[in-house]
């Protein structure tokens, strides 16, 4: 079974333009999940979308959307890029029920982002 | 607010040393806890998953506590080996569903 995948592995981008991560979850998982990893905040949560909808969100400004396709792949987009939106971007998809998202996540690759 | 702490930051041992990596979380709802090892510039690899109604779980040479009303996990590794070089990080699932992370311990096995 093909794990979680995440493109592009790496992107380099400069201060003020934006861009869009994509994450394709594994197959049959319906909740993706993302976060962002820096060395001094560590990872922090993002948003988790489950069947084409925001299920829950964390606390970053509205820079940051995302959106879940009817195949359940999710792309994230972050626009007017700032240099500390450099980081790397991981994806994680679960099973996840109609109502709950207490199951194991699984975790992709990266997308490891650098703004000059 | 859930806050989760990993101590000790980094640790180095010989191989074949056994070692206890601790998890502590201010919290006691949580609805499961997830450790979960990290190689350098590399995604997560999930290692246990820990229900709030299970007290441990175990995976080959690795094994994962939760005592919920003390806030506390632990992941123990038997006889470690070079390959068990890596950022270990564990994580609590809360109400809402989403992963809150501890900032991880960084294990060096010497050979």
């Amino acid at each position: 079974k093909a794990g979680v995948t995440q493109t592009p592995r790496y992107l380099i981008k400069t201060r003020g333009q934006q861009v869009t991560l994509s994450c394709s979850p594994i197959s049959g998982h319906r909740s993706v999940s993302w976060y962002q990893q820096t060395p001094g905040q560590g990872l922090q949560f993002l948003f988790e979308y489950f069947s084409e909808t925001q299920r829950n969100k964390g606390n970053f400004p509205g820079r940051f959307s995302g959106r879940q396709f009817s195949n359940s792949r999710s792309e994230m987009n972050v626009s007017t890029l700032e240099l500390g939106d450099s980081a790397l971007y991981l994806c994680a998809s679960s099973l996840a029920s109609g109502t709950s998202t207490y199951n194991e996540q699984f975790f992709g690759p990266g997308t490891r982002l650098t703004v000059l | 607010k859930q806050e989760v702490t990993q101590i000790p930051a980094a640790l180095s041992v010989p191989e074949g040393e056994n070692l206890v990596l601790n998890c502590s979380f201010t919290d006691s709802a949580i609805y499961n806890l997830q450790w979960f090892r990290q190689d350098p510039g590399k995604g997560l690899t999930s290692l246990l998953l820990i229900q709030s109604s299970q007290r441990e779980q175990t995976s080959g040479r690795l094994n994962a506590s939760l005592d919920k009303s003390s806030g506390r996990s632990t992941l123990y590794i038997a006889a470690s080996q070079p390959g068990d070089s890596a950022t270990y990080l564990c994580a609590v699932a809360g109400s809402q569903g989403n992963l809150i992370f501890g900032k991880g311990t960084k294990l060096s096995v010497k050979p």
